[in-house]
Parts: C-alpha cells; sequence; structure tokens
C-alpha cells in the first residue's frame, strides 16, 4: 500500500511568513495526527483529526497555527506568522481508528525559519 | 499524566557489541509501548511494539520486554551492526482511552566498524 505523502519535504521561510504543508493519508485511515519534532527532541502531537473532526488540538498554538482536513482525507497545516522556535519537522501519521499504535509516518516536512 | 523517559545518548559502540537502551514511563491505565527507529534523513519506523504486560516485542534482532512491575521497555540487541546506527525513540499510546504518541527524547547510536 502506499504510504503517506507528505510535502514539501524541505522550506526555508524568514520569521513572520507564512507557510503550509500538506499531507495525504493512507487510503481507509479514518485518523490522521499532525506531531512537531524539534532537533534532539521527540515528536510532539499539535493536533490529531478522526474523518473530518478535531479529537484534540490542546498542543496546536493556535495563535499562529491552523489545521484542516477536508472531506476527511487530505489535511494541510499552516503557520503564520512563523517565528524562529518553529524551526522543526512536521511528521503527519495515519491510522485505523481502532489500532494500538499502528501508525504510519510520513517522511516529515523540515522547516527552516531564518 | 502520560511520559516516557529515555537514557541520555549518544551511544557509541563497536561491532558485534551488545546493546541496551533503558526506556521508562509513567502512564495512566495500561498503555501500549513501541520502539521506533530513525535512519539519518528518514522517518520514523515502527521496530517493535507490546499492548500488554509481560509481551515481549521483537524485530531485526531487537528485542524488549513490556514490564509493568518497574515501569520499563528496555530495548536490546545481542550484537549490533554498522546498519543499526540511528536515532531510537520509546513512546506509549494510553490505548484504548487515546491513541496519540507519547515519546522520549530519543537515542542516537553510532556503531563503529
Amino acid at each position: 500500500e502506499a504510504g503517506v505523502a507528505q510535502s514539501p519535504r524541505y522550506k526555508i521561510i524568514e520569521k513572520r511568513q507564512s507557510v503550509a504543508f500538506w499531507c495525504n493519508p493512507i487510503s481507509g485511515h479514518a485518523t490522521l495526527y499532525w506531531y512537531q519534532q524539534i532537533l534532539g527532541q521527540g515528536p510532539k502531537l499539535l493536533i490529531q483529526f478522526q474523518n473530518n473532526g478535531v479529537v484534540d488540538d490542546s498542543q496546536l498554538p493556535k495563535d499562529r497555527f491552523s489545521a484542516e482536513r477536508l472531506k476527511g482525507v487530505d489535511s494541510t497545516l499552516k503557520i503564520q506568522p512563523a517565528k524562529l522556535e518553529d524551526s522543526a519537522v512536521y511528521l503527519c501519521a495515519s491510522s485505523l481508528i481502532k489500532a494500538p499504535g499502528g501508525y504510519t509516518f510520513g517522511s516529515g516536512t523540515r522547516l527552516t525559519v531564518v | 499524566g502520560n511520559s516516557v523517559t529515555q537514557m541520555e545518548g549518544p551511544v557509541t559502540l563497536s561491532e558485534e557489541a551488545f546493546l541496551t537502551i533503558n526506556c521508562t514511563y509513567t502512564a495512566t491505565g495500561y498503555p501500549s509501548l513501541f520502539w521506533y527507529v530513525q535512519y539519518p534523513g528518514e522517518g520514523l519506523q515502527l521496530l517493535l511494539k507490546a499492548t500488554k504486560a509481560d509481551d515481549k516485542g521483537s524485530n531485526k534482532g531487537f528485542e524488549a520486554t513490556y514490564r509493568k512491575e518497574t515501569t520499563s521497555f528496555h530495548l536490546e540487541k545481542g550484537s549490533v551492526q554498522v546498519s543499526d546506527s540511528a536515532v531510537y525513540f520509546c513512546a506509549l499510546t494510553p490505548f484504548p482511552t487515546g491513541n496519540q504518541f507519547y515519546f522520549g527524547t530519543g537515542t542516537s547510536l553510532t556503531v563503529i566498524p
């Protein structure tokens, strides 16, 4: 089966600019996650969708980050405006609803804010 | 709350040496436990998992046993290879009460010939 697709792979922007990341999950996976992985740390959950509804966005900095999942399939994560501390790898993952940790991670988008 | 603590790295071993990477956890309920591996420039890959106490996960020569009494899930391999050089992450999910991952900070392993 095809994996979780993410784009772009790399992005460099200046602080205060906007950026958007795209994710296409595995077909049939109802649950989609966005994680932020800062260099030297483990990934941290930003937001979890089930179909097109938000399950958990308690860790999402809502003053600058937003995410949507149109029609319960693809998802976009946006940062506006970006700060230097947003430099990280943004990982998308998808899973079946009833699969303990049965995730598939995408390769991620590496964001550098200068 | 839920959290994972891993031994700090980096770890450098000679080829064929024995590997242990310590992992302990704090969780509400009965979590599922995982080890993920991240090779340079690549995404996270599931290495092994265990979903209940005393289960042993194994894959590619790596093993870890879910120890509820010590809240641990230490990763071991009897003979490491250069190709095992990567960053290893311990993680838990509080499934079925939730399915998000809580990751440790990662342990970098370098194996030298």
